[in-house]
């Protein structure tokens, strides 16, 4: 069974500030894995994705995650935290091959804060 | 916008009664997936459709009910509602069924409270 688990349930960090989310996961077979943004009230949305091509991966706002295989891991930074930053994170697992099904798994979700 | 709508955006109801969530997914997507998210469950997959076709079952419960239909929107059916069915029930839209380059775009949320 797939799964993923967010360390940290709440993270702070100054303005300006490195943001590291950490993210690891548990797949039987090579993982799509995806990073989401919720604002308050609002839907998720795609942050950045990694589907077996380069194991960095760039997303929107300046966030990027490593692929790290050996640590199961798909941590997601960003070199300077901004106010507008603040929000609530998820990480996200999906299998391909046989399952041939779209649907994610989530984790638990990171609030991130930014303090001024 | 992300191009997914969702209707209506809240919903009030007592226990025992029914309602219905309708999604309209982005132009040119086929799939349809529900997630709801509440405070002790995290965001859990329930349902996806493709085409007009169920194509996966999460921890739906047989209370819960979804159809896609040929104009691709899709509803989801709560009957006997409980207090603990209260949650933010977000829908979901992407290309294809599960191809590696599908990205699911979530709709803004449709917040139920049972009373």
């Amino acid at each position: 069974a797939q799964s993923v688990t967010q360390l940290g349930s709440h993270v702070s960090v100054s303005e300006g500030a490195l943001v590291l989310l950490r993210c690891n996961y548990s797949s039987s077979v090579p993982p799509y894995l995806f990073w989401y943004v919720q604002y308050p009230n609002q839907g998720l949305q795609l942050l950045l994705k990694y589907t077996s091509a380069a194991t960095l991966v760039k997303g929107i706002n300046g966030f990027e995650a490593e692929f790290k295989k050996s640590e199961t891991s798909f941590h997601l930074t960003k070199p300077s935290a901004h106010m507008s930053d603040a929000a609530e994170y998820f990480c996200a697992v999906r299998g391909h091959g046989s399952s041939n099904t779209g649907k994610l798994i989530f984790g638990q979700g990171t609030t991130l804060q930014v303090k001024p | 916008d992300s191009g997914v709508t969702q209707t209506p955006k809240h919903l009030i109801t007592a226990t025992g009664q029914r309602v219905t969530l309708r999604c309209s997914p982005r132009s040119g997507d086929l799939s349809v997936y529900w997630y709801q998210q509440s405070l002790d469950q995290g965001l859990q997959f329930l349902i996806q459709y493709y085409n007009g076709e169920e194509r996966a079952k999460g921890n739906i419960l047989e209370r819960f009910s979804a159809q896609q239909f040929p104009d691709l929107h899709s509803e989801l059916n709560l009957s006997s509602l409980e207090l603990g069915d209260s949650a933010l029930y977000f829908c979901a839209s992407s290309e294809g069924p599960a191809r590696a380059t599908d990205t699911q775009y979530f709709g803004p949320g449709t917040r139920l409270t049972v009373l």
